[in-house]
């Protein structure tokens, strides 16, 4: 078992509609919880950042994470043409590690 | 843009070989981060340096080595280079070392060997 899994898709969505993104992570240690997004051949930048359990909201993004499901998602809605890429979950245990998932690639159709 | 710069771009050399791959942090940033990305096995952390000091080591070869110097930038070298290590290098900048804070990445080198 892959320590984070996240299905890769590819995940097509109408424009405006609700898109949910998940991760699952088999590691109880790890406490810092992040979602970046991906445009082909870029680096990687930070959308969400969470740390334990809870929800997090930042315009049209929310971040949850369920510690005793080992369970992340994020939310976005009113998804646009323009957030079409791919989103890695990223985790880390107070710094010792860093692990990604391999990412869901995410199209957004107007 | 980030404010992290990596150099080069682009890097094309030969099974065997040695190259070495430079990251810049942000201004004021203490840790870097190094990074590999390809196809079949996603982003991998490889190796963090905190303000000079080795502070966290991940899936990095011991064919890979890494060194931060005193004015913060990083290099990443390889060596002994296998067609298998053909893949993105990504370095990553942040102010402090525990992973609390945003981790800011550069735009990558894209490695091939052939």
């Amino acid at each position: 078992q892959k320590e984070v899994e996240q299905d890769p898709g590819p995940l097509s969505v109408p424009e405006g509609a609700i898109v949910s993104l998940n991760c699952t992570y088999s590691n109880s240690a790890f406490q810092y919880f992040m979602w970046y997004r991906q445009y082909s051949r870029k680096g990687p930048e930070l959308l969400m950042y969470t740390y334990s359990s809870g929800n997090k909201e930042d315009g049209r993004f929310t971040a949850q994470v369920d510690k005793s499901s080992k369970y992340i998602s994020l939310f976005i809605r009113d998804s646009q043409p323009s957030d079409s890429a791919t989103y890695l979950c990223a985790m880390t245990n107070y710094g010792q590690n860093f692990v990604f998932g391999p990412g869901t690639r995410l199209s957004v159709l107007p | 843009d980030s404010g992290v710069t990596q150099t080069p771009k682009h890097l094309i050399t030969a099974t065997g070989q040695r190259v070495t791959l430079r990251c810049s942090p942000r201004s004021g940033d203490l840790s870097v981060y190094w990074y590999q990305q390809s196809l079949d096995q996603g982003l991998q952390f490889l190796i963090q340096y905190y303000n000079g000091e080795e502070r966290a080591k991940g899936n990095i070869l011991e064919r890979f080595s890494a060194q931060q110097f005193p004015d913060l930038h990083s290099e990443l070298n390889l060596s002994s280079l296998e067609l298998g290590d053909s893949a993105l290098y990504f370095c990553a900048s942040s102010l402090t070392s525990d992973g609390q804070e945003t981790q800011y990445f550069g735009p990558g080198t894209r490695l091939l060997v052939l």
